[in-house]
């Protein structure tokens, strides 16, 4: 099946400090991918819609100045959390779904990011 | 966005049947209904999909009754590995990027016991 790739799988940053994941599709070619972020016990929550040569489509409430996200080829995309503070720790997860007509989505093993 | 409601979670016993339902009362024509499974510390996982009727894979079966205003997730002879949060997206996939398919709810946390 189709593998997406997260790195790093954990990283720990100082406060003030940007923090960069990259996402990437293995084994297919995806034009968008999606990012999320999920809280401890929580749900996952979109964030952002990643369109390769494109710019990114942000959720309501997302600051797009804050989550930098670029779409660089059809087969990666990064999620950059600048001055990150400790309300931005957090488990982010992102997912793509092949450009063929399949209906599925598949996500990678997600990013835990803490802010000390 | 169809709304989706399921069971907060639900317990059972390694060998048995589980069914998970969930409720999404304004699902739109076009709305397809996906489950997806996902384990502490890891992305989801998809676990299958359908639009209306039955469909059942390697997995698992999902039941969709003809006012589409609900389903329910069969997985057979649960073990202890299924312990997982379960969740049901209802959306379309095709529109918007496939946006509009991707609002998890809460999910259902399923511990099975030994």
């Amino acid at each position: 099946g189709a593998v997406v790739s997260q790195h790093p799988s954990w990283v720990i940053c100082k406060s003030g400090t940007s923090v960069k994941i990259e996402c990437r599709s293995l084994d297919f070619q995806a034009t968008t991918m999606f990012w999320y972020r999920q809280f401890p016990k929580q749900s996952l929550m979109l964030m952002a819609t990643s369109n390769e040569g494109s710019k990114a489509t942000y959720e309501q409430g997302v600051e797009k100045d804050k989550f930098l996200i670029n779409h660089a080829s059809l087969t990666l995309s990064t999620l950059t959390v600048t001055s990150a503070h400790p309300e931005d720790s957090s488990f982010y997860i992102c997912s793509a779904r092949p450009d063929s007509l399949s209906y599925e989505q598949y996500f990678g093993p997600g990013t835990r990011l803490t802010v000390t | 966005l169809a709304k989706t409601t399921q069971p907060i979670s639900m317990d059972s016993y390694e060998g048995q049947e589980v069914n998970i339902t969930c409720s999404h009362n304004n699902i739109a024509t076009n709305d397809y209904i996906t489950w997806y499974q996902q384990f502490p510390s890891q992305g989801p996982r998809f676990i299958i999909q359908g639009y209306k009727t039955k469909v059942t894979n390697e997995v698992a079966s999902l039941f969709i009754p003809a006012d589409r205003k609900s389903s329910t997730l069969s997985l057979p002879r649960v073990s202890l590995s299924d312990t997982a949060v379960y969740y049901c997206l209802v959306g379309d996939p095709l529109m918007d990027m496939g946006r509009r398919a991707l609002t998890f709810g809460s999910g259902t946390r399923l511990q099975v016991q030994p």
